[in-house]
Order: C-alpha cells, then sequence, then structure tokens
C-alpha cells in the first residue's frame, strides 16, 4: 500500500531564515506531487505541482521554491522566510496521468509559524 | 487558477439534523469535482469524485450532486452524527493538467 510522509510535523521558525520541508511517497513511481498551504481562516492553496523528476510547476509568485531530486521526494524551501509563510503545509500525491478520477492523497502536513 | 467557492463557511446543527452545503465553480473548461472530508488532526480524505453533468454520488448517510452547466455541486449528510463533525473541501480539476483548486471548506460541527 501507499504511504506519505512529511516532516517536520511542527516549525517554529524566525523572519529572514532558511526552510525545508521534506515529502516523501512510498509504494508507488512516478506519482504526481502537490505542495499546499492553508493560511489562517483560508483554504488549501495550490503552491507547486511536480509531474516528474526536475519538472516543477508553480501556481502563484511567491517566496517559496519546490524541488523534486527523487521520483517519490518533494522539497519545499526558501531562503528567507517572511511572517506571511506561517500557516499549514500539505503535501498530496496523485497516480501520475491526468485521469479525472485521480484522487489526492494527502500527508500529516507540518505546521510553519514565523515569529 | 480557478476560483472555487463553498458555501456557508460554517454550519452548526444538532445530532439529527440533515445538512447541505455548496460548491460554486466555473463551468468553462469543468474536468472533474472531488468531495474531501478533513477532520481535525487529520489529513483530508476523499469522499466522491464526480464528472458528468447530473452525477449522483452516495456513501452512506453522505450524498453529492453535480450541475456542470451551471457551475455547482451539492454536498447533503442526512441525520448529522457528531462524528461528521469535519471541514467538508471541495476541489475542481481543470483539463489540461493534474491540478486541483479548493474551496475554502465547510466546517461542520454536529452536537449531541
Amino acid at each position: 500500500s501507499q504511504t506519505i510522509h512529511q516532516w517536520p510535523a511542527t516549525l517554529v521558525q524566525p523572519v529572514g531564515s532558511p526552510l525545508s520541508l521534506e515529502c516523501t511517497v512510498e509504494g508507488t513511481s512516478n506519482p504526481n506531487l502537490y505542495w499546499y498551504r492553508q493560511a489562517a481562516g483560508r483554504g488549501l492553496q495550490l503552491l507547486f505541482y511536480s509531474v516528474g523528476i526536475g519538472q516543477i510547476s508553480s501556481e502563484v509568485p511567491q517566496n517559496l521554491s519546490a524541488s523534486r531530486p527523487q521520483d517519490r521526494q518533494f522539497i519545499l524551501s526558501s531562503k528567507k522566510l517572511l511572517l506571511s509563510d506561517s500557516g499549514f503545509y500539505l503535501c498530496a500525491w496523485s497516480t501520475g496521468g491526468q485521469g479525472a478520477y485521480n484522487e489526492q492523497f494527502f500527508g500529516p502536513g507540518t505546521r510553519l509559524t514565523v515569529l | 487558477i480557478l476560483n472555487v467557492e463553498q458555501s456557508p463557511q460554517s454550519l452548526h446543527v444538532q445530532e439529527g439534523d440533515s445538512t447541505n452545503f455548496t460548491c460554486s465553480f466555473p463551468s468553462s473548461n469543468f474536468y472533474a469535482l472531488h468531495w474531501y472530508r478533513w477532520e481535525t488532526a487529520k489529513s483530508p480524505e476523499a469522499l466522491f469524485v464526480m464528472t458528468l453533468n447530473g452525477d449522483e454520488k452516495k456513501k452512506g448517510r453522505i450524498s453529492a450532486t453535480l450541475n456542470t452547466k451551471e457551475g455547482y455541486s451539492y454536498l447533503y449528510i442526512k441525520g448529522s452524527q457528531p462524528e461528521d463533525s469535519a471541514t467538508y473541501l471541495c476541489a475542481i480539476k481543470s483539463g489540461g493538467f493534474n491540478k486541483f483548486y479548493f474551496g475554502s471548506g465547510t466546517k461542520l460541527n454536529v452536537k449531541p
């Protein structure tokens, strides 16, 4: 069966510090991978998605970047955190391809607080 | 970026009440709609996937309908139970890429 891991679970970082959140998927190959953020009182915002190694698409301009160094590894990074980067970050995967029924499976999330 | 709207933002009902909420989306370039249930301290889990106009899905006491021509979906819960308390998210998948656009969710609280 497939599992998705995300770490750390919680993180408190000062403004201007770097960030690295990691997500790995087990039990599947060539998945589509996603990073979402939920800011306080808001819905899930798609930040990045990837259909393969080294292929990253960004949905909105922001202070964050993503990388996919391996097939089942997705990393979210920042060089200098802003207060507005605080939120709940979710990684998700879906079966590769563009099928309508390819549901997403979410990781446990990371609560990031920038002070 | 697709604008997906959900209403109401939150809902408080008594155990045994039936309830429903709405997901609205642009009807052009529609590909699929997914409903997710997100319980506190857990990850979102898929409830339904709907693609065709007029689709109706049912799982136990929860059901959903889809109108792609006018751009909305309803989620119904019959006889709400405290364990139904969660945030219900809808997500639209547009054609072309495997991307999902989520609404802000409806937070349901069922009081015993």
